[in-house]
């Protein structure tokens, strides 16, 4: 059974810290995504990553596929309150149906 | 309206009683999806419809009916469910079967509680 190991679980800065989350697998995906949920809500597609070593920006968010794919790091730059909300890694490893794996998520909560 | 739609946003059940869960997406996807997200535990895939056809059953107790009556709509008919079921219930589509190449579109949920 694949599984996807976050860390760390919770996480509670201050406004304008940088931070970064992990998320880790034993096994090697052909795609990884991640995905926000702020509370109530359902989760957010941010990014879709697939080449290995793959490095992707979204404003002051980067996103990192791990060579070997199975890893990936999101990193936030000068976080701010906005960025509040559990952090989902997903991956996808195939096969004849194939679905996403998700991950247990990293809460974080950025304090004014 | 766009996006997924789910209704009702919250629901307070007995143990005896039946229920429906209803999803709508108005993306053209084809793929829908069930998952049951419970405090500290990963998102649990449920059921997968593609093109209306159930393709995925992950071990889900038969108190959990779902109903695909055409690639719009979803639907979860609960009956005699347990107070462990209390949890929240998303549905998502995705444009591919598998959502590699874009992602899964969720709703917003329905926070379901069984007394």
């Amino acid at each position: 059974t694949q599984l996807l190991e976050q860390s760390p679980q919770f996480l509670s800065i201050q406004e304008g810290e940088n931070l970064t989350v992990y998320c880790n697998s034993s096994s090697v995906f052909s795609s990884l995504q991640w995905y926000r949920q702020e509370p109530g809500e359902g989760p957010v597609l941010l990014v879709t990553v697939v080449t290995g070593g793959e490095v992707k920006k979204l404003k002051r968010l980067t996103f990192q596929f791990g060579d070997a794919r199975k890893d990936s790091s999101l990193h936030i730059t000068a976080a701010q309150p906005g960025d509040t909300g559990l952090y989902l890694c997903a991956g996808y490893y195939g096969g004849s149906q194939g679905n996403l794996i998700f991950g247990k998520g990293t809460k974080l909560s950025v304090k004014p | 309206e766009t996006g997924v739609t789910q209704t009702p946003r919250h629901l307070v059940m007995g143990m005896t009683n039946k229920k429906s869960l209803k999803c709508e997406q108005h993306l053209g996807h084809n793929a829908m999806y069930w998952y049951k997200q419970s405090a500290k535990k990963p998102l649990e895939l449920m059921f997968v419809y593609n093109f209306k056809e159930q393709t995925e059953n992950n071990s889900v107790p038969s108190r959990f009916s779902p109903e695909c009556p055409n690639s719009s709509h979803l639907f979860l008919h609960l009956h005699t469910l347990q107070p462990e079921d209390s949890a929240l219930y998303l549905c998502a589509s995705s444009q591919d079967w598998s959502g590699y190449n874009y992602g899964y579109t969720f709703g917003s949920g329905t926070r379901l509680t069984v007394v």
